[in-house]
């Protein structure tokens, strides 16, 4: 129930690719989808995130869909580029707990090729 | 940059051993979580402090302690080392939205 399942766990895209991450969760009581990147030796950054009141949430290259009756989510980097290779995970939080506590998949290593 | 340090940020112990993480924060923010990074696992919640006292706690035995300072600065403890605690220990200021992460702490335990 506290789990948040990642996919794929590396993905290799060519330079003005789409990589897609997906993951999957089951506690209805998340409220909150961060996403993360990682790069070697640094500490996660935050990246994009969204509630599940919206099903879509745009930056730049970065986009979030959001379905939750499937209780799904996916981060979208358009256009990927090679300085986009790193680790990216996904978090949700239980809005019904009285702290910040983000719950992370798994985490997805992409590389872009040049 | 999320303003978030942390020191030192390389350490080798022995099983056994104690170690003590810092962690400080140009934020202001008065929330600060602790969060354990396996190798190529996601970062675990290890325990938050709000206002200098403990506020949540994930699966993380006793062992793991920690304190928060008034000026929000953070120590994370670790006691009776064991070698499964080789990893990347991450601080976090917390919003009420979300985290936000210093560079960590790699502990390596032998």
């Amino acid at each position: 129930q506290q789990q948040v399942k990642q996919s794929p766990q590396s993905l290799i895209v060519q330079k003005g690719g789409i990589s897609i991450i997906n993951c999957a969760y089951e506690n209805t009581a998340f409220d909150y989808f961060p996403w993360y990147q990682q790069f070697p030796g640094k500490g996660p950054a935050l990246l994009i995130a969204i509630r599940p009141d919206v099903s879509e949430k745009k930056e730049g290259r970065f986009t979030i869909s959001f379905n939750k009756s499937a209780k799904q989510f996916s981060l979208h980097i358009m256009d990927s580029q090679p300085g986009d290779s790193a680790t990216y995970f996904c978090a949700a939080r239980n809005g019904s707990s009285n702290t910040g506590k983000l719950i992370f998949g798994q985490g997805t290593t992409l590389q872009v090729k040049p | 940059e999320t303003g978030v340090t942390q020191s030192p940020t390389h350490l080798i112990k022995t099983r056994g051993q104690q170690v003590t993480l810092r962690c400080s924060s140009q934020s202001g923010h008065n929330t600060v979580s602790w969060y354990q990074q396996a190798l190529g696992q996601g970062p675990q919640f290890i325990f938050q402090y709000y206002r200098e006292e403990e506020n949540g706690r994930g699966n993380f035995p006793p062992r793991f302690s920690g304190l928060q300072f008034p000026n929000y600065s953070s120590e994370l403890n670790v006691n009776a080392l064991e070698l499964d605690d080789s990893a990347l220990y991450l601080c976090a200021t917390a919003t009420r939205e979300t985290q936000y992460f210093g560079p960590g702490t790699r502990l390596l335990v032998l």
